[in-house]
């Protein structure tokens, strides 16, 4: 139990151009959403904490219209970089949590290059 | 399918305690293992290891890869209550050379008591 999927696994784009990755909690309820950026020397940043039906609050340093958040239903959440750039190219994980008591469960990650 | 188990899931000690957390792993294309701490906000990375046989230590925490067994172990000794969080262990997969995907296990919830 306790799956979360992200879709897609791996992308690439042009500079200029919006990517969306989708994350899923596949067989439970998650109230709760974040979006993780990994780092080359492995350390997770996150970036945004979204709750379903309210904004998603984003950390310090996280621009929110390059980071567009939507958690529009209690297993969907989506992370959309707009106008990507090389420098976004980076793992985005994402990780869901059912209650405030819960553990987190984390998603395979999305690998984004941005050429 | 990839996976990545820990064990126990949860587990409570007394300060000074030392603890052993498990991570095993199927995957089809091994890179590396990586553990990190969360307590609060981001998991903390503590270790990556690619090589079996080889102990990564830091301070009072160690690690150590089998490859053949496809476990790997982090041992903290002389606990404190500051290492109460959730160890998360994860594998990060080979994909053409670079790195692909992480698989995560489900973490152990490790609690020391005063």
């Amino acid at each position: 139990g306790a799956v979360v999927s992200q879709h897609p696994s791996r992308v690439i784009c042009k500079s200029g151009t919006s990517v969306k990755i989708e994350c899923r909690s596949l067989d439970f309820q998650a109230t709760t959403m974040f979006w993780y950026r990994q780092f080359p020397k492995k350390s997770l940043m996150l970036m945004a904490t979204s709750n379903e039906g309210s904004k998603a609050t984003y950390e310090q340093g996280v621009e929110k219209d390059k980071f567009l958040i939507n958690h529009a239903s209690l297993t969907l959440s989506t992370l959309t970089v707009t106008s990507a750039h090389p420098e976004d190219s980076s793992f985005y994980i994402c990780s869901a949590r059912r209650t405030s008591a819960d553990t987190q469960y984390f998603g395979p990650g999305t690998r984004l290059t941005v050429l | 399918e990839d996976k990545v188990v820990q064990s126990p899931l949860s587990l409570v000690v007394h300060e000074g305690d030392t603890v052993t957390l498990n991570c095993s792993y199927e995957v089809t294309n091994f890179r590396s293992l990586l553990w990190y701490k969360q307590e609060k906000k981001a998991p903390t990375f503590l270790f990556m290891l690619t090589s079996s046989g080889i102990e990564k230590k830091s301070g009072r925490l160690s690690s150590i890869l089998d490859k053949k067994e496809l476990f790997s172990i982090l041992n903290i000794t002389a606990t404190q209550t500051g290492d109460s969080a959730v160890y998360l262990c994860a594998v990060q997969l080979n994909y053409g050379g670079s790195q692909g995907n992480l698989i995560f296990g489900k973490g152990t919830k490790l609690s020391v008591k005063p």
